[in-house]
């Protein structure tokens, strides 16, 4: 019955790494979402996209980029790893305004991938 | 642009006792809303959600949450707390098309006293 997979529940990665997080949708959703969630700030949009091979820029881009080259699949990257995005990770999909009735519209959210820049 | 204000940032009520959780949007059309539980560790799940029609929905777990256009709130509410709806509840909002982004409250940390 799982629907949105990200690759690791916990992640430890060295400052200044490279740092990929992946999530998997199985519902043939069009839009894909990165959110990083931390205490008191509740979730912020990182990047989204509406299709293949498009992206948006969220809220708060800054250090990190994504990928997504097929619908399925929507990727995280940190560029280089700093102290600052140790965090929780939570990816989302959702139906388009094209795929049907609004009444089906909201995000389905993964696990979460708790990470930490060391 | 859309905003949400979840104004508690912490409640606790007993098991058994009735439970209000309040969320105020900013949004200039008739908004989508939802409300979402994330448990310890997890994901957000989704209790409920608002498009049009009645504005008192039901949702999974016994919640309902009531819209009040007039007040620009989206309050969640259950009858009957039980121990294991201890955890941490978002509001969102968001609008058709445009990807149907979300703009998320900070949530509110629930705890159940037994």
């Amino acid at each position: 019955d799982v629907k949105v997979t990200q690759s690791s529940r916990y992640l430890v990665k060295r400052t200044g790494e490279k740092v990929f997080l992946e999530c998997v949708q199985d519902m043939d959703h069009e839009n894909m979402f990165w959110y990083r969630q931390d205490p008191g700030l509740g979730l912020r949009l990182i990047y989204f996209s509406y299709d293949v091979k498009m992206k948006e820029k969220g809220d708060i881009p800054e250090g990190y980029s994504v990928s997504r080259e097929k619908k399925e699949r929507f990727s995280l990257i940190l560029e280089s790893a700093s102290t600052n995005q140790t965090s929780m990770y939570l990816c989302a999909s959702s139906l388009s305004g094209r795929q049907g009735d609004p009444s089906n519209y909201g995000y389905t959210f993964g696990s979460g991938t708790r990470l930490t820049v060391v | 642009a859309q905003s949400v204000t979840q104004p508690d940032i912490h409640i606790t009520v007993s098991e058994g006792a009735s439970l209000e959780l309040r969320c105020n949007y900013s949004y200039g059309a008739t908004p989508y809303l939802f409300w979402y539980v994330q448990s310890p560790g997890q994901g957000l799940q989704l209790l409920l959600k608002y498009f049009s029609g009645d504005t008192l929905v039901q949702g999974i777990k016994g919640f309902e949450a009531e819209f009040k256009r007039s007040q620009s709130s989206f309050n969640l509410r259950k009858p009957s707390v039980h121990w294991s709806d201890a955890a941490e509840y978002f509001c969102a909002v968001g609008a058709a098309g445009g990807g149907n982004k979300l703009t998320f409250g900070t949530g509110t940390q629930l705890k159940v006293e037994l």
